[in-house]
């Protein structure tokens, strides 16, 4: 199966600054790249994704950027704000990355 | 749409007890998806099914866990007989794609069960 590897686990950051999240994978014939965030209490919910035929999409503070040749994409958040803090998981073929705990400190 | 809808929310059983996960997935969604989550292994896809068939359930842990989808609206993960460390929460998801590989998952709120 797929295999998905996702860095850093935790990621502490001050509030306004800026967060970024990478997953590599294998799979080269992979084209949809999601990203999702997981609250407490509550199951993943989809924030961004991309597919295979562009290289960047952003949406407000949130972007993904995808090299295909390195086979890793990232997640961007911009201006964090508490509320940012969750679980953030890529996913590849139904197969979810182990996940980064994000906090943002006020 | 009420989104996809799980229940129980909360289940605790006895070991050796058999426990039912039911799973409501989105009108029209042809796919759908039970995980396991865990803090020791993440998300773990267990099964998933397309138009009601199940396509993989190479992720089905152990001849105790069975998951059946009798029709579009309705499906069910069984654990019998329920062990310790079959403790996690359980997630049932659809989509739309044929293939649930290329388009977004709609997860439910999760079943939390913890078996004693």
């Amino acid at each position: 199966g797929e295999n998905v590897e996702q860095h850093p686990s935790t990621l502490s950051v001050q509030e306004g600054d800026s967060a970024v999240i990478k997953c590599t994978y294998s799979d080269s014939a992979s084209n949809y790249f999601p990203w999702y965030k997981q609250e407490l209490g509550k199951g993943p919910q989809l924030i961004i994704d991309i597919r295979s035929n562009v290289g960047e999409k952003k949406d407000q503070r949130i972007a993904v950027t995808l090299n295909k040749t390195a086979k890793h994409f990232s997640l961007h958040i911009t201006e964090t704000q508490p509320e940012d803090s969750a679980v953030y998981f890529c996913a590849l073929k139904l197969v979810f990355g182990a996940g980064t705990i994000l906090r943002v400190k006020s | 749409d009420a989104g996809v809808i799980q229940s129980p929310r909360h289940e605790v059983t006895e070991m050796g007890q058999e426990v039912t996960l039911r799973c409501k997935p989105i009108s029209g969604h042809n796919s759908l998806f039970w995980y396991r989550q865990t803090m020791m292994r993440g998300l773990e896809l267990l099964i998933y099914f397309n138009n009601n068939v199940p396509i993989d359930d190479s992720g089905m842990p152990e001849d105790r866990f069975s998951a059946k989808m009798p029709n579009a609206s309705f499906s069910t993960l069984k654990i019998q007989p329920s062990e310790p460390r079959d403790s996690a929460v359980y997630f049932c998801a659809s989509s739309l794609s044929p293939q649930g590989r290329n388009t977004e998952a709609f997860f439910g709120q999760g079943t939390r069960l913890t078996v004693v």
